[in-house]
């Protein structure tokens, strides 16, 4: 079985420019979940997809990230304009229902200098 | 609010020892779930063990263990016969209930393990 597939693995941008992170979660999966992990810490949940629709989204900083997941399979978060501090490894996970482990991604680095 | 909190941030065992990695964690929910990851350097996490709030027994899975104590609120993971391949970061993580039945998890800042030969 195909994990989840996260694209691309490493970016450096300058700030203020414009960044996108690709998820395709485990065939299946209903629930997907995008992470944000800083260096030294846990991941924090940014926002999480039940199907095509968001079921939590409290965490996410609206005023330079968006999120999407058309058609209920594959999602793209996208950061505009970027800061310093959204240097992180974003991670995506995904789940087959409503409990149970997540099955995360091997995580998208972001550099912004 | 939903807490998690590690309070080791990094550990060192000798290959072979057994090693305790703490969590207490903070929740009014009655039903809940606790898990334990692995982030080796690679970065991918790696699911190792789960215990449900009303399970009576500790979880027990090869050599990872859960000694969980309800009434203090702890789930500390127990590695047994520790291997030079343990040694990653570890993440405790709850899982809390949000509106509409959904189920999120929240991670504690991790403990970096270390084993030595």
């Amino acid at each position: 079985e195909a994990g989840v597939a996260q694209s691309p693995r490493y970016k450096i941008i300058e700030k203020r420019q414009s960044v996108a992170f690709w998820c395709n979660p485990i065939s299946g999966h209903a629930t997907l979940y995008w992470y944000q992990q800083i260096l030294g810490q846990g991941p924090k949940l940014l926002i999480q997809f039940q199907n095509n629709g968001v079921v939590d989204d409290s965490q996410l900083p609206k005023d330079r990230f968006s999120a999407e997941r058309l058609k209920g399979v594959d999602s793209t978060l996208k950061i505009q304009p970027a800061k310093l501090e959204d240097s992180a490894v974003y991670l995506c996970a995904s789940r087959p229902g409503r409990t149970g482990e997540l099955f995360f991604g091997e995580g998208s680095r972001l550099t912004v200098l | 609010a939903q807490k998690i909190t590690q309070t080791q941030p990094g550990m060192f065992v000798q290959e072979k020892e057994a090693v305790t990695l703490d969590c207490t964690y903070d929740t009014s929910d009655q039903s809940y779930g606790l898990f334990w990851y692995k982030q080796p350097s690679s970065g991918e996490m790696i699911f190792l063990i789960y215990q449900g709030s009303y399970d009576e027994q500790n979880a027990t899975e090869g050599r990872y263990s859960l000694n969980f104590q309800k009434a203090r609120k702890s789930a500390n993971l127990v590695i047994s016969a520790s291997q030079l391949g343990d040694s990653a970061m570890y993440f405790c993580a709850m899982r809390g209930l949000l509106s509409g039945g959904y189920n999120k998890l929240i991670f504690g800042a991790g403990t970096r393990l270390a084993v030595h030969p």
